[in-house]
């Protein structure tokens, strides 16, 4: 099946510092999704890629979905201590037995030190 | 409008129990997904529906769990003789239709004791 691999797995930071985290997948999607999560709450949507090569901004947020469909990053400059969280990468693919099946990598912790 | 509401918003039981798990989804959407997060992890797909039916129900752990939705809008996740390795975050989204983006709620804790 199709699995994403995210990296890093945790970041500790400063504030003010640009973080860039990225995922990769064994098989191509149709759209990539970048979500964060708070301690205690669901996902909430940061941005949504539904073309290849496609680079989208949301404020300080920057994510690109890669030219092979393969791939996608999350830029986030000029950090500030609410960006502390869990960013997760998601892929959705609209064919074969994964049809609209979200699949999300493993997580990104970041922690922002003021 | 409202999001996405989930209920318990925790839930403790004991092993062999069984546990409903209630979503209503964003009024109006016709998709609604069912996710499962153990700690630290991603989250893993489960089930969802388009209407009122689950074409894809391959997610499933096992036939301890089962999922309806009624009317096209609120769906149960159900676990039968629940057992420790149940114990997660259960997660709902809905979407406006099939392949549009998905909207979270905020989960439920479960704990099998």
């Amino acid at each position: 099946g199709q699995q994403l691999n995210q990296s890093p797995q945790s970041m500790f930071i400063q504030e003010g510092e640009d973080v860039s985290m990225n995922c990769t997948s064994s098989s191509i999607f149709n759209t990539w999704l970048w979500y964060k999560q708070d301690p205690g709450e669901g996902p909430v949507l940061l941005i949504a890629l539904y073309k290849a090569g496609e680079l989208t901004s949301n404020g300080r947020l920057t994510a690109q979905f890669g030219i092979t469909r393969k791939d996608s990053f999350l830029n986030i400059s000029a950090s500030i201590p609410s960006d502390v969280g869990i960013y997760f990468c998601a892929g959705l693919y609209a064919g074969g037995t994964s049809y609209g099946k979200l699949t999300f990598g493993q997580g990104t912790i970041l922690t922002v030190h003021p | 409008g409202a999001g996405v509401s989930q209920s318990p918003s925790n839930k403790v039981t004991e092993k062999g129990k069984d546990v409903e798990l209630r979503c209503d989804p964003i009024s109006g959407h016709t998709a609604l997904y069912w996710y499962r997060q153990s700690l630290g992890q991603g989250l893993e797909f489960l089930i969802y529906f388009q209407g009122n039916s689950a074409p894809d129900k391959s997610g499933l752990p096992s036939d301890r769990f089962s999922a309806e939705r009624t009317g096209g809008s609120v769906s149960t996740l159900t676990i039968q003789r629940t057992q420790q390795e149940d114990s997660a975050v259960y997660l709902c989204a809905s979407s406006l239709s099939f392949m549009e983006t998905q909207y979270f709620g905020p989960g439920t804790r479960l704990l099998v004791l």
